[in-house]
């Protein structure tokens, strides 16, 4: 029930493409669901969330669709970019009064964007 | 605004041999978390801090494993003795707890251990 299921585990597109993630997860407790991107070297950075109030969230090309049904959300990466090739993650956490933070990852997705 | 720092940033040890690693969080950060991300897979909690107190040691093997965080600043893991599986990249975060509770966590480099 804690386990957050990303795919695909690697991705290839052309320069311009829409790569999509897809994560799913059990825990109907989670209730922040935020995508991190990283660079070979580097920590995992902050790229976009989203909490479950919402159906669909913007920022700049990224965006994260959200299916609270079916305990679904993927990232859709707009016009994408070689400097977008990192490995990017989706995470849960549970919210409320008994927040801790702790987050829960996906496996990961390695991206790369061809020129 | 610093980031979270960590070091080294490499380490290379025997099997059976101690290590430890040192994170220094963004000053003001109450919460500071080390997880392990073993190669090709997300990072996985392993201690959470607040302040010096812990909050989540439940992933933390216990048995080798061990963390500090004396005056609710900087942070050591430690690995006693050490097994071929540690082998991983250690990353430090944290985390303000003013404002709510959807903080950002904000990650250091980490420390690519490697235990041969």
């Amino acid at each position: 029930q804690q386990q957050v299921k990303q795919s695909p585990q690697s991705l290839i597109v052309q320069k311009g493409g829409i790569p999509i993630i897809n994560c799913a997860y059990e825990n109907t407790a989670f209730d922040y669901f935020p995508w991190y991107q990283q660079f070979p070297g580097k920590g995992p950075a902050l790229l976009i969330a989203i909490r479950p109030d919402v159906s669909e969230k913007k920022e700049g090309r990224f965006t994260i669709s959200f299916n609270k049904s079916a305990k679904q959300f993927s990232l859709h990466i707009m016009d994408s970019q070689p400097g977008d090739s990192a490995t990017y993650f989706c995470a849960a956490s549970k919210g409320g009064s008994s927040n801790t933070g702790k987050l829960i990852f996906g496996q990961g997705t390695t991206l790369q964007v061809k020129p | 605004e610093a980031g979270v720092a960590q070091s080294p940033r490499y380490k290379i040890i025997e099997k059976r041999q101690s290590v430890a690693f040192w994170c220094n969080p963004i000053s003001g950060h109450a919460t500071l978390y080390w997880y392990q991300q073993i190669l090709g897979q997300g990072p996985k909690l392993l201690i959470q801090f607040q302040n010096n107190g812990v909050v989540d040691d439940s992933q933390l093997p216990k048995d080798r494993f061990s963390a500090e965080r004396l005056k609710g600043v900087d942070s050591t893991l430690k690995i006693q003795p050490a097994k071929l599986e540690d082998s991983a990249v250690y990353l430090c975060a944290s985390r303000t707890i003013t404002g709510g509770a959807y903080n950002e966590q904000f990650f250091g480099p980490g420390t690519r251990l490697t235990v041969l």
